[in-house]
């Protein structure tokens, strides 16, 4: 157990709905990292935050959103979503920054049909 | 765009065998990890190596990072079922504030 959680475990919606995934990151931690894996992509980092502030940007689409809270759990939110944005959605959180060791919670599987 | 490119992709061995996996970029890094990654699971991190030319071991675990900082690889030692998983090497990149680079992956299945 890493200590990250994640809410949902499991996600299953139809395209052109929204859905918002929880993160809740290890006590402590400061950064929270979201990354996508897919089967053809691999893992792909999404967006950071430290500390309530957006730190680093990855190849988030504009459909996508995320923040942090002043409790430092972060939310990722997906809108109009499509059928390749079925994938697997992990979120991280280390202390400070990227060069930290990043712990990984155990992802939300968004199935969009 | 930054790439780390890892091969093989896929890896069918027998338990006791020996393999190394490669992860190979033409970017440099200042530091590399790996991961394993099991099925329902996040990536958990083995190792991060930072020195070019610097070797870790864990168990029968041997990590090397190229000493151009470019590449690195992960020997396993008489394979164990246990072993089986997604291995993923990650680079922190030099001048990408705080943004992980991760290979494509590289799926292990050790058959008892």
């Amino acid at each position: 157990d890493s200590g990250v959680t994640q809410t949902p475990k499991h996600l299953i919606t139809a395209t052109g709905q929204r859905v918002t995934l929880r993160c809740s990151p290890r006590s402590g931690d400061l950064s929270v990292y979201w990354y996508q894996q897919s089967l053809d992509q691999g893992l792909q980092f999404l967006i950071q935050y430290y500390n309530g502030e957006e730190r680093a940007k990855g190849n988030i689409l504009e459909r996508f959103s995320a923040q942090q809270f002043p409790d430092l759990h972060s939310e990722l939110n997906l809108s109009s979503l499509e059928l390749g944005d079925s994938a697997l959605y992990f979120c991280a959180s280390s202390v400070d920054g990227s060069r930290d060791t990043q712990y990984f919670g155990p992802g939300t599987r968004l199935t969009v049909l | 765009t930054q790439l780390l490119e890892q091969s093989p992709q896929f890896l069918s061995i027998q338990e006791g065998e020996n393999l190394t996996v490669y992860c190979n970029s033409s970017s440099v890094f200042s530091s590399l990890q790996w991961y394993r990654q099991e099925p329902g699971e996040g990536p958990v991190l083995l190792v991060t190596v930072v020195t070019g030319g610097e070797v870790k071991k864990l168990k029968r675990l041997t990590f090397q990072f190229g000493d151009a900082r470019k590449d690195s690889s992960l020997h396993i030692t008489a394979a164990q079922p246990g072993d089986t998983g997604l291995y993923l090497c990650a680079g922190d990149s030099i001048g990408m504030a705080d943004k992980l680079i991760f290979g494509t992956g590289t799926r292990l299945q050790v058959f008892p």
